[in-house]
């Protein structure tokens, strides 16, 4: 069972805003930032947001991050059918002393 | 660009040792600004941290409590790489293994991300 919580599925149509949330703790995600990957079938994550809410370079704009309290959460809109992917969060965790990660949620297109 | 290519073997039996290797291209693995982790995927486990290396005037290792026992992680200076060795491994420790560069963005590791990974290798654990 993974530290971090996330929905194990989400769906929406193309065009649509959907929303991927991640909960965690105090020791987690309430003192630190979190981190979203994007997994592409048969490849290895990629990083999509870090620091709460910012965008590598050439990430879309239609990828967004927020994070209140213990929880955070990735927005994705205008959404594409090459976005079908899994999605993880990711913290330091200070009480572990160690990263830790979301159980994942697949995004489908439908 | 960085990137990080591993290798290492696919198969490895019950109770010996599991060796893997990332060497590193447009960084450098005594970067002051970065640490070299490594990372595994399993259908039963998820994502799951075991480790970091990483150069600040001295070495440093960080291991995750489940396999601190087991675990090291090595820098090899001369070939700008780093190198996972797991012991007594069992069909549990089946899994995709990742490395992947853990970017300092900060005092603390709250600030950080890994940023990229390498291509994965999937290490199956039988005899």
């Amino acid at each position: 069972q993974s530290v971090l919580t996330q929905p194990p599925s989400a769906s929406g149509t193309p065009g649509q805003r959907v929303t991927i949330s991640c909960s965690g703790s105090s020791s987690n995600i309430g003192s630190n930032t979190v981190n979203w990957y994007q997994q592409l079938p048969g490849t290895a994550p990629k990083l999509l947001i870090y620091s709460n809410n910012q965008r590598p370079s050439g990430v879309p704009d239609r990828f967004s991050g927020s994070k209140s309290g213990t929880s955070a959460s990735l927005a994705i809109s205008g959404l594409q059918s090459e976005d079908e992917a899994d999605y993880y969060c990711a913290a330091w965790d200070d009480s572990l002393k160690g990263w830790v990660f979301g159980g994942g949620t697949k995004l489908t297109v439908l | 660009q960085v990137q990080l290519q591993q290798s290492g073997p696919g198969l490895v039996k019950p109770s010996q040792t599991l060796s893997l290797t990332c060497a590193i291209s447009g960084d450098s693995v005594s970067s002051n600004s970065a640490a070299w982790n490594w990372i595994r995927q399993s259908p039963s486990r998820g994502l799951e941290w075991l480790g970091r290396t990483y150069y600040r005037s001295k070495w440093y290792n960080d291991y995750a409590v489940s396999v601190k026992s087991r675990i090291t992680i090595n820098p090899d200076t001369s070939k700008n790489q780093f190198s996972l060795q797991l012991n007594s491994v069992t069909p549990e420790d089946t899994a995709v293994y990742y490395c992947a560069r853990e970017i300092v963005a900060g005092p603390e590791s709250g600030y950080n991300w890994f940023d990229p990974w390498g291509q994965g290798t999937l290490v199956t654990v039988s005899s």
